[in-house]
């Protein structure tokens, strides 16, 4: 059984573009999470869908937003990169207790 | 403000020697505690939680956690540690019924030496 499966692993932007990192929940799980782990810091919390509606957010800026899709799976686009945006992007998985990280997206903006 | 610190930034033990990191909060009311585990360039495996009820937590991998509501405490124990422990841990608080919006703390970094 997979576990949360995120694309692309790696992946390198210029400031000022757009990324969209992409995540496939755990099969049976319907709540996605993302987070943003910076380097030697603890995860950040962005936002989190369920029913393809963000239902929390994080005190992140505008720039960061998502999607859900009808198969649960989840996409977060984060426009006019900073160099401050490089960081490990984690999304996790859940259904009701049972909750999932991904090995996460490793960003990073030159 | 709500908030975790993890006091211990880098702890070194010997194979085989006891362990404990610390873990102290800040919460309004008494949240969901966790700790995870990262090891290089992976993501984040759950130790264990701690929802209510008995304040000793048995985890994953022979890790085990108390809760101390005295002294906002959730300090991940290990009687034993192996060379396969070392890693980067983490410990996370949520509101109550809220799983999803953790507050990690910064992180303590285990190495282990033969």
């Amino acid at each position: 059984d997979a576990g949360v499966t995120q694309s692309p692993t790696h992946l390198i932007k210029t400031r000022g573009q757009q990324v969209t990192l992409r995540c496939s929940p755990k099969s049976g799980h319907d709540t996605v999470s993302w987070y943003q782990q910076a380097l030697g810091q603890g995860p950040q919390f962005i936002f989190q869908y369920y029913e393809e509606e963000e239902r929390q957010r994080g005190n992140f800026p505008d720039r960061f937003s998502g999607h859900q899709f009808p198969n649960y799976s989840s996409e977060l686009n984060v426009n006019a990169l900073l160099l401050g945006d490089s960081a490990l992007y984690l999304c996790a998985s859940r259904r009701e207790t049972d909750s999932t990280f991904g090995s996460g997206t490793r960003l990073t903006v030159v | 403000a709500q908030s975790v610190t993890q006091p211990d930034i880098h702890i070194t033990v010997s194979e085989g020697a006891s362990l404990e990191l610390r873990c102290n909060y800040s919460y309004g009311a008494t949240p969901y505690l966790f700790w995870y585990v990262q090891s290089p360039g992976q993501g984040l495996q759950l130790l264990l939680k701690y929802f209510s009820g008995d304040t000793l937590v048995q985890g994953i991998k022979g890790f085990e956690a108390e809760f101390k509501r005295s002294q906002s405490s959730f300090n991940l124990r290990k009687p034993s540690v192996h060379w396969s422990d070392a890693a980067e841990y983490f410990c996370a608080v949520g509101a109550p019924g809220n799983t999803d919006k953790l507050i990690f703390g910064t992180g303590t970094r285990l190495q282990v030496f033969p």
